[in-house]
């Protein structure tokens, strides 16, 4: 089956740094995404790796470890408008089937 | 673009009612993807559409539900006859042909509450 965990909840300060983890177990691994979510809104695209090791996009960046099954997402300079959950989600095969973690809920405090 | 369009954004119905939710992909991709999202069960994949032709139906929780495509830029989702675990946001997102890049492009989604 496929199972991708990551953390329900976590709570960090308006301009620090937070590290979301994702952690899966799937077959047919082709790739491993990561979506922000705002409160009633739909998902949007961060970010995407396939190969391993660490992408940067500004102030966001995510590292894969293929042979661990792994993943982060890193947050730096943390704004208010950064609160919003996280879905981690992995696509399966060669093809566009994506199966999705729970998601993580970010609180940035001031 | 204006981006994956659904409709209606909200739908409120009673239980028994069937219930029907429109998507339009973005213009050119080839693929398009139906889920549901709760509280309880997060984003879940219900079903996929590559050119038209439904690929993998095997999230759609059971018979009420069906899903059609009758061209490249239109597809349905409907429900009969509705019960109330069936609220939830619906989400329609669209992609290219895969690739080593591509991602999914999400629609605003429909708020159905079946009463």
């Amino acid at each position: 089956g496929q199972n991708i965990d990551q953390p329900t909840e976590m709570t960090a300060t308006e301009g620090a740094i937070v590290q979301i983890n994702c952690t899966y177990q799937t077959s047919g691994f082709n790739g491993l995404f990561w979506y922000q979510q705002h409160a009633g809104e739909a998902p949007t695209f961060l970010s995407y790796n396939v190969l391993g090791g660490l992408e940067e996009k500004g102030r966001f960046s995510s590292f894969l470890s293929r042979s661990k099954g792994y993943s982060y997402l890193l947050l730096k300079e943390l704004q208010m408008k950064d609160s919003a959950s996280y879905l981690c989600a992995v696509r399966i095969y060669n093809n566009n089937d994506m199966r999705f973690g729970a998601g993580t809920r970010l609180t940035v405090k001031p | 673009d204006a981006g994956v369009i659904q409709s209606p954004r909200h739908e409120v119905t009673e239980m028994g009612q069937e219930v029907t939710l429109r998507c339009k992909p973005i213009s050119g991709h080839d693929y398009l993807f139906w889920y549901r999202q709760t509280m309880m069960r997060g984003l879940e994949l219900l079903i996929y559409f590559n050119n038209n032709v439904p690929i993998d139906d095997s999230g759609m929780p059971e018979d009420r539900f069906s899903a059609k495509m009758p061209n490249a830029s239109f597809s349905t989702l409907k429900i009969q006859p509705s019960e109330p675990r069936d609220s939830a946001v619906y989400f329609c997102a669209s992609s290219l042909l895969a690739g080593t890049t591509d991602t999914q492009y999400f629609g605003p989604g429909t708020r159905l509450t079946v009463l």
